[in-house]
């Protein structure tokens, strides 16, 4: 079956650094996906992994190891518009090899206090 | 460009009638597709398209037909509304199918069925 775990709600102090998990185990793969989603907007994208290892993207960077099935979002020197939801999405394939599906997990709702 | 616009952006329906909720892209992106977002459900695919005239499920397509007959629109169709459809209805499209694009979100649809 398909599934993807991300913890329900974190806290985090503004200027700190906070770490955000996501496992999956999901019939195919190929790539996953963080996006940022603000209350009551749609989610924007934030990363891209495909190989293992980490990418970063200035403030943000995500990890990604296939053979554990897990990444992560690291977002560095939080800022209170960071407070938002934060979901992880696996891309799955099809036989042909060309799909966009995306299996998306329930989210990590992220509150940054002053 | 507008990127992906959906209208409207509210609608309450009563039980039994139809409607159709409409998705446009101008970025000339070939996957486009239609995702509900439930609290403690994370987003989930309705249906989707890799191009002009091909269409195909997703994860939950009861209760819901599109079609896609120009690459920049395409519309979800209720028809016959039931309470449980409530939800907030996402449109996204990517530039096509295979490697690493990102999917872009519309502003949502809030949808409520009495």
């Amino acid at each position: 079956g398909q599934n993807i775990d991300q913890p329900t709600e974190m806290t985090a102090t503004e200027g700190a650094i906070v770490q955000i998990n996501c496992t999956y185990q999901t019939s195919g793969f190929n790539g996953l996906f963080w996006y940022q989603q603000h209350a009551g907007e749609a989610p924007t994208f934030l990363s891209y992994n495909v190989l293992d290892g980490l990418e970063e993207k200035g403030r943000f960077s995500s990890f990604l190891s296939r053979s554990k099935g897990y990444s992560y979002l690291l977002l560095k020197e939080l800022q209170m518009k960071d407070s938002a939801s934060y979901l992880c999405a696996v891309r799955d394939f099809d036989y042909g090899g060309a799909t966009n599906k995306l299996i998306f997990g329930t989210g990590t709702l992220l509150a940054v206090q002053p | 460009n507008a990127g992906v616009t959906q209208t409207p952006k509210f609608q309450v329906l009563k039980t039994g009638q139809s409607m159709t909720l409409q998705c446009a892209q101008d970025m000339n992106h070939e996957y486009m597709s239609w995702y509900r977002q439930d609290p403690g459900m994370g987003l989930r695919l309705i249906h989707y398209s890799v191009g002009a005239g091909i269409t195909d499920q997703g994860e939950v397509p009861n209760g819901y037909n599109v079609s896609r007959s120009t690459t920049e629109d395409f519309p979800l169709r209720l028809l016959s509304a039931a309470p449980s459809q409530t939800s907030v209805y996402f449109c996204a499209s990517s530039l096509h199918p295979g490697t690493y694009n990102e999917q872009f979100f519309g502003p949502g649809t809030r949808l409520t069925v009495l």
